[in-house]
């Protein structure tokens, strides 16, 4: 695609729910990258990949968050028996080795209520 | 990450420079970025230095000096729309990026 393409945009949801956020890279980018945003806060790096690889998952704040990859295609975030302190934005980038850039969704907003 | 260091907040006034400064420790550094961040709006690239020196692009340019562990971005002639949260962030390692908590630049008139 064009860019970046994240949803749901928004989303509700009630404690102890789980619930998947999706990213479609831009067509042809290797990395992709998912960051969580709480509201006035900086970009809480949370994992990245090459390609359907994971090699740094350091940034997942606990087990009831994972993410999965395939191919060098979509990405889905999947947070587990949600909690009101995973309320923020879940930010997607993608890029490409021979770029120095990394472009950004639009985010996935997450209320937990 | 709290391997880089940024001011939280900064208040300047329209058509005057500006300096936001980026410190940051690292063992794998191929790089540093600088995004700007509108309040409600996804981060959007401004520059990325990986050589020492100052890269220039119109009214923004960036400083970079890799054996200080140092960066700024220098904004020129501020204008309103300038009032933004400016994101420094680390290339390390192949293709890691993390950010930093981001400077807050309030433009006044």
């Amino acid at each position: 695609g064009a860019g970046v393409s994240q949803s749901p945009s928004n989303k509700v949801t009630e404690k102890g729910k789980d619930v998947e956020l999706r990213c479609d890279p831009i067509s042809g980018h290797t990395a992709l990258y998912w960051y969580r945003q709480r509201l006035g806060q900086g970009l809480e790096f949370l994992i990245y990949f090459q390609g359907n690889s994971a090699p740094d998952k350091s940034g997942l704040p606990s087990d009831r968050f994972s993410a999965e990859r395939t191919g060098e295609s979509v990405s889905t975030l999947t947070i587990q028996r949600t909690q009101q302190e995973d309320s923020a934005v879940y930010l997607c980038a993608s890029s490409r080795v021979a770029e120095n850039t990394i472009y950004f969704g639009e985010g996935s907003w997450l209320t937990v209520v | 990450g709290q391997n880089i260091d940024q001011p939280t907040e900064m208040t300047a006034t329209e058509g005057a420079i500006v300096q936001i400064n980026c410190t940051y420790q690292t063992s794998g550094f191929n790089g540093l970025f600088w995004y700007q961040q509108h309040a409600g709006e996804a981060p959007t690239f401004l520059s990325y230095n990986v050589l020492d020196g100052l890269e220039e692009k119109g009214r923004f340019s960036s400083f970079l000096s890799r054996s200080k562990g140092y960066s700024y971005l220098l904004l020129k002639e501020l204008q309103m729309k300038d009032s933004a949260s400016y994101l420094c962030a680390l290339l390390e390692g192949y293709q890691k990026v993390t950010f930093g908590t981001g400077t807050k630049l309030q433009v006044i008139p």
